[in-house]
């Protein structure tokens, strides 16, 4: 399977600036990444598609400036979360996803923590 | 749209013994895909098993099976001998052509 290195592991920023992840899919060429958010004792809730050489598809709800996703390679995707409050600090996980018939790859999560 | 439910937010077993974790999920394709992952203290995902709604046999990989019943909608997962490991929140999946579902989750204890 798809190996998905995510970094940073974990982060502390202060209240107002950004924040990048970066999600990259070592052994596999990835046109489609996908961006989750995970609260405390909740599922993975997906927050974007993220398609490569092209703008991010967005589920509803979420913030289109304020998580700007880019993927200008198939190996690599990054989230970027600006102007960070309080209430953004999350578990944030990227995948890969195959073909049809394979599974999802996930990074190792990114836990934020705005102050 | 469709939907993945499970019903149980959290169970115990005891170790050695068997445990079932329910999942239903609704949808009007006939073609697709079910997974369950497991989710450790880690917090990374890991599949534990997958199964294609073709296949009428019910996917098994060591002490882990399903019970895919396709009319019902419904794809239990089964854990045989459970192990101090198997403690994790358990997510059930299903894959459409651009999105994977996850369900609410349901976290599992094994007590000694």
């Amino acid at each position: 399977g798809a190996v998905v290195s995510q970094h940073p592991s974990r982060v502390i920023c202060k209240s107002g600036t950004s924040v990048k992840i970066e999600c990259r899919s070592l052994d596999f060429q990835a046109t489609t990444m996908f961006w989750y958010r995970q609260f405390p004792k909740q599922s993975l809730m997906l927050m974007a598609t993220s398609n490569e050489g092209s703008k991010a598809t967005y589920e509803q709800g979420v913030e289109k400036d304020k998580f700007l996703i880019n993927h200008a390679s198939l190996t690599l995707s990054t989230l970027t979360v600006t102007s960070a409050h309080p209430e953004d600090s999350s578990f944030y996980i990227c995948s890969v996803q195959g073909l049809r018939n394979t599974e999802a790859f996930f990074g190792q999560g990114t836990r934020l923590t705005v102050v | 749209a469709q939907t993945v439910t499970q019903s149980q937010p959290e169970m115990s077993v005891q170790e050695a013994e068997t445990v079932t974790l329910s999942c239903t999920y609704d949808t009007s394709e006939s073609d697709y895909y079910l997974f369950w992952y497991k989710q450790p203290p880690s917090r990374q995902m890991i599949l534990v098993i997958r199964q294609e709604a073709y296949k009428q046999q019910n996917a098994t990989e060591n002490r882990f099976s399903v019970n895919f019943q396709k009319a019902a909608k419904s794809f239990s997962l089964k854990i045989s001998d459970s192990q101090l490991g198997d403690a994790a929140m358990y997510f059930c999946a299903y894959r459409t052509d651009d999105k994977i579902i996850f369900g609410k989750g349901t976290r599992l204890h094994i007590l000694p």
